[in-house]
């Protein structure tokens, strides 16, 4: 199975866009999601399918994925927005997670 | 709209087999539109896939949990479980149950912490 590389950290400011590489042998070939973790919650499911919003998921939040690299985006982040995000793909029926990334709003 | 509950002994001695539950409510555990998987999270370290299981009893494991591990359904009680055996230190941590629909895990149950200590 091949494993999925993460920034260990992203710091962006209120209001700005932040961008969450996830890097991956052919990982364009495959379906990714995206998942957003705050301390004490379980995790929240951003994107799947690559691109696609779960219901209650805002606008702000989109996604792509093509060649070996998928990017999770944020448009005029906010202070709630800080958390791990981890990215996640499927080697057949195997789970693949990312080693996460902490987005910090300063 | 699905929900999950985790259950388990919270505190376990290294060498003891670690048994979890996960009930489902707002859906069928032998609804063919998804299947079921298990997460954990040691404390300070990323999410790792344990293993899933289909509706069908096909499962699908982590290589390399896969020799401690046994994951099953109980459409009688709409709840599928884990079990791992032999357990060490390395295996303290927050436990999640998830349906996997569209290719995603997409609701997680409040997890269950598991402590490994003698």
């Amino acid at each position: 199975s091949f494993d999925l590389s993460q920034p260990p950290s992203v710091s962006v400011s209120p209001g700005q866009t932040a961008s969450i590489s996830c890097s991956g042998d052919k990982l364009g070939d495959t379906f990714a999601s995206w998942y957003q973790h705050k301390p004490g919650q379980s995790p929240v499911l951003v994107i799947y399918h690559d691109y696609k919003r779960p219901s209650g998921i805002p606008e702000r939040f989109s996604g792509s994925n093509s060649g070996n690299t998928a990017t999770l985006t944020i448009s005029g982040t906010q202070a709630m927005d800080e958390a791990d995000y981890y990215c996640q793909a499927w080697d057949s029926d195997i789970a693949i997670f990312g080693g996460g990334t902490k987005l910090t709003v300063l | 709209q699905l929900q999950l509950q985790e259950s388990g002994p919270g505190l376990l001695k290294p060498s003891e087999t670690l048994s979890l539950t996960c009930i489902v409510s707002g859906g069928s555990i032998i609804d063919s539109s998804f299947y079921w998987g298990w997460i954990r999270q040691p404390p300070g370290k990323g999410l790792e896939w344990i293993g899933s299981v289909y509706y069908s009893g096909t499962t699908y494991y982590n290589p390399s949990l896969k020799s401690r591990v046994t994951i099953s359904a109980d459409a009688s009680k709409n709840q599928f479980s884990l079990r791992l055996t032999s357990v060490t230190a390395a295996d303290t941590a927050v436990y999640y149950c998830s349906p996997v629909i569209g290719n995603a895990f997409e609701t997680w149950g409040p997890g269950t912490m598991l402590t490994v200590s003698s």
